[in-house]
């Protein structure tokens, strides 16, 4: 597609569980990065790859989180043993490359919206 | 002191109002500013560069004050369209990549009929 695509667009799920969300980047784009935006707040970085390494993981909150880019091209965050406060929408943007060239652009996709009940 | 601050809003305004926001930054080694724009339940997309000297792009003017770590976002002759949440946005990155972007809450605006 044209632009940043993630799914689930909604995911439910119970606390305690594991959830999986899965993000397409633009293509060609090298650099993809997950942020977290919880209701009334901007969006609050949570990792940065460049290419298939995680250049900067130092946005996640804590060992549950873990996020993967195997291919240089779609990136899962993954979450175990969810908690409430994990509630949120999970953001995830790409950009042609982490350098200067469009400095500031992020392209983002819609977003996950998780609910942890 | 968080990271980014901006005007809690909401703002209100008739259409064809002048409206202004506001942020500060505490990171004074900072190296570029953003505003985005976030319409109700959609993704942020980006508004416009800031720079030193103040730049405009058709209704919409920003400005930057690096000694009082301050931005600005001014837009005139508000249109219904404009109704949407303005985050101020700052890289802290010193090699001037996109990454890292800090967010601030954002303002949410909406202008009436």
């Amino acid at each position: 597609g044209a632009g940043v695509s993630q799914t689930p667009s909604n995911k439910v799920t119970e606390k305690g569980k594991y959830v999986e969300l899965r993000c397409d980047p633009i293509s060609g784009h090298t650099a993809l990065y997950w942020y977290r935006q919880s209701l009334g707040q901007g969006p609050e970085f949570l990792i940065y790859f460049q290419g298939t390494g995680a250049a900067d993981d130092s946005g996640l909150p804590n060992d549950r989180f873990f996020a993967v880019r195997p291919e240089g091209s779609v990136s899962t965050l993954k979450i175990q043993r969810t908690e409430r406060g994990d509630s949120a929408m999970y953001l995830c943007a790409s950009s042609p490359r982490g350098g200067s060239l469009s400095p500031g652009e992020l392209f983002f996709g819609e977003g996950s919206r998780l609910t942890v009940l | 002191r968080k990271e980014v601050e901006q005007d809690p809003g909401p703002f209100n305004v008739p259409e064809g109002a002048t409206v202004a926001f506001n942020c500060t930054y505490s990171n004074s080694a900072s190296q570029s500013f953003f505003w985005y724009r976030q319409d109700c339940r959609k993704e942020p997309k980006l508004l416009m560069s800031v720079y030193s000297s103040g730049n405009e792009d058709g209704r919409f003017t920003a400005q930057l004050n690096r000694a009082s770590q301050y931005i600005s976002l001014l837009i005139r002759d508000s249109k219904l369209s404009d109704s949407a949440t303005y985050l101020c946005v700052v890289n802290t990155d010193s090699g001037g990549s996109n990454y890292k972007l800090t967010f601030g809450k954002g303002t949410l605006l909406t202008v009436n009929p």
